[in-house]
């Protein structure tokens, strides 16, 4: 049974609009929720985290959003860019030095 | 520091072969995770060793699989026999002490294909 889901397997958005990558999650002892992003033939690189003593965490072009009561959590991008088209893979854990509960990712692509 | 690094990138082999994966840490970090990704499931953790020693296995699929740490800073992932659903990207990610999650880094994979 799968504690994250990322129910979009891919996602097409135009350039300089907002991009809204999506994340559910089950186990409520969940705390810690990070963002990673991956290039074909590379390993996944940290993008952005949120604990959940906070709601909504922002770095420059990248916003991720919590809904503790939902269990849900949103990245958001903007501008999209064309170096943005990647996999994003949500993850979350017990604790920030946890073990990790990986989603089957979202494939973004920003068309030109 | 040159990162996480995997060998083979690529490895093609016939099924009922052995296969070797390897990975090198990155220099002072003490815990690795090797992980496999396929497109259904995403990213499993297979197994997760600290200090050398193996904390968590369960997310090995069968006793095909053997993971070992002969020091410090490797570590290998082998499958014999190996079969076609064995075919994925494995990768194996490092950590520092006590580190956060923000801090666990990733090789580039081992892309296997297993005929």
């Amino acid at each position: 049974d799968q504690q994250v889901k990322q129910n979009s397997p891919s996602l097409s958005v135009q350039e300089g609009r907002i991009s809204i990558l999506n994340c559910d999650y089950t186990n409520s002892m969940f705390d810690y929720f990070l963002w990673y992003k991956k290039y074909p033939a590379e390993g996944p690189t940290f993008l952005i985290s949120i604990s959940s003593i906070k709601d909504k965490n922002e770095d420059g072009r990248f916003t991720v959003f919590l809904n503790k009561s939902a269990k849900h959590l949103s990245l958001h991008i903007v501008p999209s860019q064309p170096g943005d088209s990647a996999v994003y893979f949500c993850a979350a854990s017990a604790r920030s030095n946890y073990q990790l509960i990986w989603g089957a990712g979202t494939k973004l692509i920003i068309k030109p | 520091d040159a990162g996480v690094i995997q060998s083979p990138r690529h490895e093609v082999t016939e099924m009922g072969q052995e296969v070797t994966l390897r990975c090198k840490l990155i220099s002072g970090h003490n815990s690795l995770f090797w992980y496999r990704q396929t497109m259904m499931r995403g990213l499993e953790l297979l197994i997760y060793f600290n200090n050398n020693v193996p904390i968590d296995d369960s997310g090995m699929p069968e006793d095909r699989f053997s993971a070992k740490m002969p020091n410090a800073s490797f570590s290998t992932l082998k499958i014999q026999p190996s079969e076609p659903r064995d075919s994925a990207v494995y990768f194996c990610a490092s950590k520092g002490q006590g580190a956060t999650n923000e801090k666990l880094f990733f090789g580039s994979g081992t892309q296997l294909s297993v005929l």
